[in-house]
């Protein structure tokens, strides 16, 4: 695509369900990135893919949260049991290279709204 | 590890002022440098970058300057605009990690 699409833009669930987060990334660009925004704290590196594997998954706050990719596209990151803490705006970038100094492309993010 | 720290803000100024966000990294080694801005509503967007020491990278009337003497890549304007209102910040890459930001810095500019 023209850009890179994240759905859905807005999230609400309650404390204890899981969710799940989806991103699109531009076409043909192999590295896949996904960050935290909380207010205060600024983004927080959470994963990055290369192709459809995960060389760095340091970021990852807890076992309850996991990631995928398919088909060297679409990335799914999974919450698992959510916690009033999760809630964040979400965001996915994907970059034609590895972590280069190409910079990123970002899309809009999902607001992620624990109650 | 890796940081980068950036200027508290939030920035206030009227239209036509002079800007300067500060920025300085700790890396161990040569890392690239980046400014995005994300304006209200809308995603980051890179808005410059530079990649080796004495680089300066320029966009819309910004511009930044890697400066490795002082670990620094301040961005400056010389006249803001109602229109640059919006979140910056200031983040580094190298080979083997990720980009790593700041916590941003809001400008918000009055006419």
């Amino acid at each position: 695509g023209a850009g890179v699409s994240q759905s859905p833009s807005n999230k609400v669930t309650e404390k204890g369900k899981d969710v799940e987060l989806r991103c699109d990334p531009i076409s043909g660009h192999t590295a896949l990135y996904w960050y935290r925004q909380s207010l205060g704290q600024g983004l927080e590196f959470l994963i990055y893919f290369q192709g459809n594997s995960a060389p760095d998954k340091s970021g990852l706050p807890s076992d309850r949260f996991s990631a995928e990719r398919t088909g060297g596209s679409v990335s799914t990151l999974t919450i698992q049991r959510t916690q009033q803490e999760d809630s964040a705006v979400y965001l996915c970038a994907s970059s034609l290279r590895d972590r280069g100094a190409y910079g990123y492309t970002f899309g809009s993010g999902t607001r992620l709204t624990v109650v | 590890g890796d940081s980068v720290t950036q200027m508290e803000g939030p920035v206030t100024l009227s239209e036509e002022a002079f800007l300067t966000i500060n920025c300085t990294y700790t890396a161990t080694g040569y890392p690239s440098l980046f400014w995005y801005v994300q304006y209200p509503g809308e995603g980051l967007q890179l808005l410059l970058k530079a990649t080796k020491a004495d680089d300066k990278g320029s966009n819309k009337g910004f511009e930044a300057t890697y400066r490795k003497e002082t670990t620094s890549f301040h961005l400056e304007k010389g006249s803001v605009q109602v229109s640059d209102s919006a979140v910056y910040f200031c983040a580094l890459t190298q080979a083997g990690t990720a980009l790593i930001f700041g916590k941003g810095t809001t400008l918000s500019v009055s006419s």
